[in-house]
This record gives C-alpha cells, structure tokens and sequence, in this order.
C-alpha cells in the first residue's frame, strides 16, 4: 500500500519568504509528526498530532513555525519569514494511533534557505 | 519530559564483530521502546522494539535488552555486515498522548 508522502522533495527559498511543506499520511493513521534533522544529526521533534486531541506543539523552535492537519489526514507544516538556520529536512511520520505504535516515515523535503 | 541519552555517537566495528549501543531515560513511566535504523540518504525505519513488559527481545542478528530498574536499554547487532553501516537512533515514549522522544543517535561503521 501506500506510504507516507511529502511534497514538495525539495524546496529552495529565499531569506524573508514564506513556505508550507505538506504531508500526506498513510491512511487511517490518526497520529501524525513533524520532527527535523539537520545535516548529520539526530532527530528534533517538531510537532505531535494525536486524533482529535490538542496538538503537542512543544517542539516548534519559533512562533514563525506552525503546523496544522485537516480533516484528520493531511499535514502542512508553514514556516514564515525564514532564515537561514531553517535549512534542513522536515520528516513527517504518521502511525496507527499512538507513540507507542510503528512511526513511518516519508521521504523528507529537503529545505534550503539562501 | 522524557530525556533519552544514547551512546557512542559513533562506532566503527570490524566485519563480523558484535555492536551495542546503549540508551538511558529519565521517565520511570516509559513503556515503549523502539530502536530506527537511518542508512545515509534514506529515511528512519523501525527495526525492533520492547515493550516494558518484557526484558528481551530478538530478531535474528539483533536483540533488544531493557532494564528498567536501571532506566537503560541495549541494541545488540550481532555478526555485523556491511548493510549495517547506517546511523541508529533509539526513542521512549509512555504513550497515551505523549510524544515519542528520540536518542541523539550513533553512527555505526563496518568496516569489511
């Protein structure tokens, strides 16, 4: 079946401008992550949905990250105003219900700030 | 919140030799513990997990040990290959609306 897919793959913008980076979960899979990996290290979490429970945002690093999910499927995460220190790539990952169930992960998309 | 800590951050081996890498959390209340592989240029994928309810569990060439005494989980690669060559990352969640938190991760290299 269908895994978890993200667009675009690659994005390159510059300093200042806005961008949405959009996940789509494997269906039926009502806990979706966001989290980033800058090159060469490890895993940050971003953002947590959960079902119809209030997100865990703690992970955002700014107020010019946001994230939302509609209709309980798909996921944008916006970053507005960006820096250079945004380059990375954003991981989205979706399971069944909980944490505690197998996170999948889609492709990435790789972000580059100029 | 939880704090996972993993060590080494890297590891080379030797073909054929036995790698451990080691995990400690701080929440008494984790339950859940799963251990992603990550080759270079691909994504993370799940490759064993332990629940707290058991203290070891294998897979073929790897296991997964949990103490929760001590708060401190184990990877365990046994006969390295080549295809091991990637960078691990372990993680620990209570679940029921918490996050999963991840280890900062270790760079394995087997070396043929």
């Amino acid at each position: 079946g269908a895994g978890v897919s993200q667009s675009p793959s690659n994005k390159v913008t510059e300093k200042g401008k806005d961008v949405e980076l959009r996940c789509d979960p494997i269906s039926g899979h009502t806990a979706l992550y966001w989290y980033r990996q800058s090159l060469g290290q490890g895993l940050e979490f971003l953002i947590y949905f959960q079902g119809n429970s209030a997100p865990d945002k703690s992970g955002l690093p700014s107020d010019r990250f946001s994230a939302e999910r509609t209709g309980g499927s798909v996921s944008t995460l916006t970053i507005q105003r960006t820096q250079q220190e945004d380059s990375a790539v954003y991981l989205c990952a979706s399971s069944l219900q909980t944490s505690s169930d197998t996170q999948y992960f889609g492709p990435g998309t790789r972000l580059t700030v100029l | 919140g939880e704090n996972v800590e993993q060590h080494p951050s890297t590891l080379s081996v030797q073909e054929g030799d036995s790698a451990v890498i080691k995990c400690t959390y701080s929440d008494s209340a984790s339950n859940y513990f799963p251990w992603y592989k990550q080759e270079l240029g691909k994504r993370p994928q799940l490759i064993i997990d332990i629940r707290s309810n058991v203290g070891e569990k294998k897979d073929q060439r790897i296991a997964v040990t949990l103490n929760k005494t001590a708060k401190h989980f184990s990877l365990h690669i046994t006969e390295t290959q080549p295809e091991d060559s990637a960078v691990y990352f372990c993680a620990a969640t209570k679940a029921a609306g918490n996050k999963l938190t991840f280890g900062g991760g270790t760079r394995v290299l087997v070396k043929p």
